[in-house]
């Protein structure tokens, strides 16, 4: 089982270069997340989508745009790459509910490097 | 606004030993649900336990407890008999409400170091 797939794990550009990170769920989820994990931080929001067709800003939106392409992907992308920038990346899907705990599941994170 | 706050940055425990994490967290909806996540140093993110707000029993899963209390908004992970494989960094996160439009944010970890 395939569960959350990102991609690419790595990538290093330069500032001002654009990128797009991609997310494919198998899991048939509604909802779709990206998160930024800066070293020795928590976890920050910035955009998610709670079907498809709808997306919405989170902590953190400035700088990036999203697309809920389908039901199955989530993209995200930097249209002009800054150092602050930096970070890894997570993907994760979930599927609330009365009958669920909601919880997240995540993909193995993408770590970007902008210099 | 909802908010999540874990203060405790790090957190040394002798193995064997319980510990508490703590994790407090504001809200304004009445319906929520609360998630601890275990990220240990190879980078992937473990769901641990999920305690929901109208759940009136603590949720348990395995050696993992969540003490909620609810009137304090606190929702404190405890692990007993803690062993080598805890140390990692874990998070307290919050979905305010029950529908699928709802964000999850996160709190900032506690990086738990178990001694042999």
């Amino acid at each position: 089982n395939a569960g959350v797939t990102q991609t690419p794990k790595f990538q290093v550009l330069k500032t001002g270069q654009s990128m797009t990170l991609q997310c494919a769920q198998d899991m048939n989820h509604n909802s779709m997340y990206w998160y930024r994990q800066d070293p020795g931080m928590g976890l920050r929001l910035i955009y998610y989508s709670a079907s498809e067709g709808t997306t919405d800003k989170g902590e953190v939106p400035n700088g990036y745009n999203v697309s809920r392409l389908n039901k199955r992907e989530f993209s995200l992308r930097l249209e002009s790459a800054a150092p602050s920038q930096t970070s890894v990346y997570f993907c994760a899907s979930s599927e609330e509910g009365l009958a669920e705990s909601g919880e997240l599941f995540f993909g193995e994170g993408s770590r970007l490097t902008v210099l | 606004a909802q908010k999540i706050t874990q203060t405790q940055p790090g957190m040394f425990v002798q193995e064997k030993e319980a510990v508490t994490l703590d994790c407090t967290y504001d809200t304004s909806d009445q319906s929520y649900g609360l998630f601890w996540y275990k990220q240990p140093s190879s980078g992937e993110m473990i769901f641990l336990i999920y305690q929901g707000s109208y759940d009136e029993q603590n949720a348990t899963e395995g050696r993992y407890s969540l003490n909620f209390q609810k009137a304090r908004k606190s929702a404190n992970l405890v692990i007993s008999a803690s062993q080598l494989g805890d140390s990692a960094m874990y998070f307290c996160a919050m979905r305010e409400g029950y529908s699928s439009a709802s964000k999850i944010i996160f709190g900032s970890g506690t990086r738990l170091s178990i001694r042999p």
